[in-house]
């Protein structure tokens, strides 16, 4: 089945680092997205990785793909007030046509000064 | 990157009416769109799939009379809500896959909320 799971909430203090937690259960998705949702606004794709890479790091992001438990991470070091947001993971699922995103439910996060 | 516009923003209408959102990709040709619609504090839920040139593949429980979905070109996809209900209102987000590209990046529009009196 198609299902992506999220905690919901996530609180740190500024300069902590942040991780976000997913799981997912389709074994043969290819990519998995992190999505940053700010209020009101659409969403931006902050980072992606392929299935066969473990770890993928791109200036404060990092995030870890542990295949063998179908579960990504997405880890903010150095979290900033701007970093406040929705925090959407995704699998991509592959049918004939195409693929299509399933998102998870988002985790909010909350950095307090 | 890529840009993909949605408009309007948001709108108010009257029960009965139908409103129609456009989604457009402003520097890319995008064989495939997506809608979705999202609830307040909600994931986004996929509605249909948008290929230009054909019908809309709708997901199970969406209904294709009451979201009917226009892909006329490669760069412009709308969702008409037709004789919307207070029920109806809801965030509708668009996105868009360059065309080609099966597994790569979709860019997103900014989102039209729809509110129904």
């Amino acid at each position: 089945g198609e299902d992506v799971e999220q905690s919901l909430f996530l609180s740190v203090r500024e300069g902590d680092s942040s991780v976000i937690n997913c799981t997912y259960t389709d074994s043969s998705s290819t990519y998995l997205y992190w999505y940053k949702q700010e209020p009101g606004a659409g969403l931006q794709l902050l980072t992606y990785i392929f299935s066969n890479m473990d770890m993928k790091q791109d200036q404060r992001l990092t995030v870890l793909l542990n295949k063998k438990d179908k579960h990504l991470s997405l880890r903010i070091a150095d979290t900033q007030t701007g970093d406040s947001a929705i925090y959407f993971c995704a699998e991509i699922l592959i049918y004939n046509q195409g693929g299509k995103l399933i998102f998870g439910q988002g985790t909010e996060l909350s950095v307090k000064p | 990157g890529a840009v993909v516009s949605q408009h309007p923003s948001w709108v108010i209408c009257k029960s009965g009416t139908s409103v129609k959102i456009e989604c457009r990709s402003l520097d890319f040709q995008a064989t495939t769109m997506f809608w979705y619609r999202q609830f307040p504090k909600q994931s986004l839920m996929l509605m249909a799939t948008s290929n230009e040139g054909s019908k809309a593949t709708y997901e199970q429980g969406v209904e294709k009379d009451k979201f009917l979905i226009n892909h006329a070109s490669l760069t412009l996809s709308t969702l008409t809500v037709t004789s919307a209900h207070p029920e109806d209102s809801s965030f509708y987000i668009c996105s868009a896959r360059v065309s080609g590209v099966v597994t790569g990046e979709l860019f997103f529009g900014e989102g039209s909320r729809l509110t129904v009196l």
